[in-house]
């Protein structure tokens, strides 16, 4: 049962452009929700995070907005930079809870 | 470097073999988290401890164990191992023991090749 879908396995995007990608959520239990950036032979890295109250944060070329109605998250990467390419992962929980649930990532490349 | 140490990077077997990987989280973080990422599949949660204690299970086999130790240090071993074990084992850690606020740091991981 995958409570955190990535319906979108790959994306390309023009350098400079804006990257959007996409994550949707089924259960309204979670609270607190991550984006992670894997590259090739790495583990995942950490990019930003947001809880449910809140429906946007930001951290420079990152904003990452949260549409509770919806269970939808969504992270906008402006401008896009070659060196942005790699696979996008979300992940939620409940803030009490005891494990991240992962989607399946998006695989984002960037053109230059 | 994020802080997280997984051993071995690589290991190839074979079929009913049983292995060890291991895994030394950041320095300070007691929570250790070990995920499997199979070809094309996501992140799959296995097993999560908090300063040596079992927090929670995911979908993992009872072929599979893990335990942390009073160092903090983590061994997830798997035994009998079939084919579809073949996969990307990956460690993380965390401070504390809940989620919220909570930000994992993954290792590099142990990519897994049972023949």
């Amino acid at each position: 049962d995958q409570q955190v879908k990535q319906n979108s396995p790959s994306l390309s995007v023009q350098e400079g452009r804006i990257s959007i990608l996409n994550c949707d959520y089924t259960n309204s239990m979670f609270d607190y929700f991550l984006w992670y950036k894997k590259y090739p032979a790495e583990g995942p890295t950490f990019l930003i995070s947001i809880s449910s109250i809140k429906d946007k944060n930001e951290d420079g070329r990152f904003t990452v907005f949260l549409n509770k109605s919806a269970k939808h998250l969504s992270l906008h990467i402006v401008p896009s930079q070659p060196g942005d390419s790699a696979v996008y992962f979300c992940a939620a929980s409940g803030w009490s809870g005891n494990q991240f649930y992962f989607g399946t990532g998006t695989s984002l490349t960037v053109i230059p | 470097d994020s802080g997280v140490t997984q051993t071995p990077k690589h290991l190839i077997t074979a079929t009913g073999q049983r292995v060890t990987l291991r895994c030394s989280p950041r320095s300070g973080d007691l929570s250790v988290y070990w995920y499997q990422q199979s070809l094309d599949q996501g992140l799959q949660f296995l097993i999560h401890y908090y300063n040596g204690e079992e927090r929670a299970k995911g979908n993992i086999l009872e072929r599979f164990s893990a335990q942390q130790f009073p160092d903090l240090h983590s061994e997830l071993n798997l035994s009998s191992l079939e084919l579809g074990d073949s996969a990307l084992y990956f460690c993380a850690s965390s401070r504390g023991a809940l989620a919220g606020a909570n930000v994992l740091t993954f290792g590099a991981g142990s990519r897994l090749t049972v023949l």
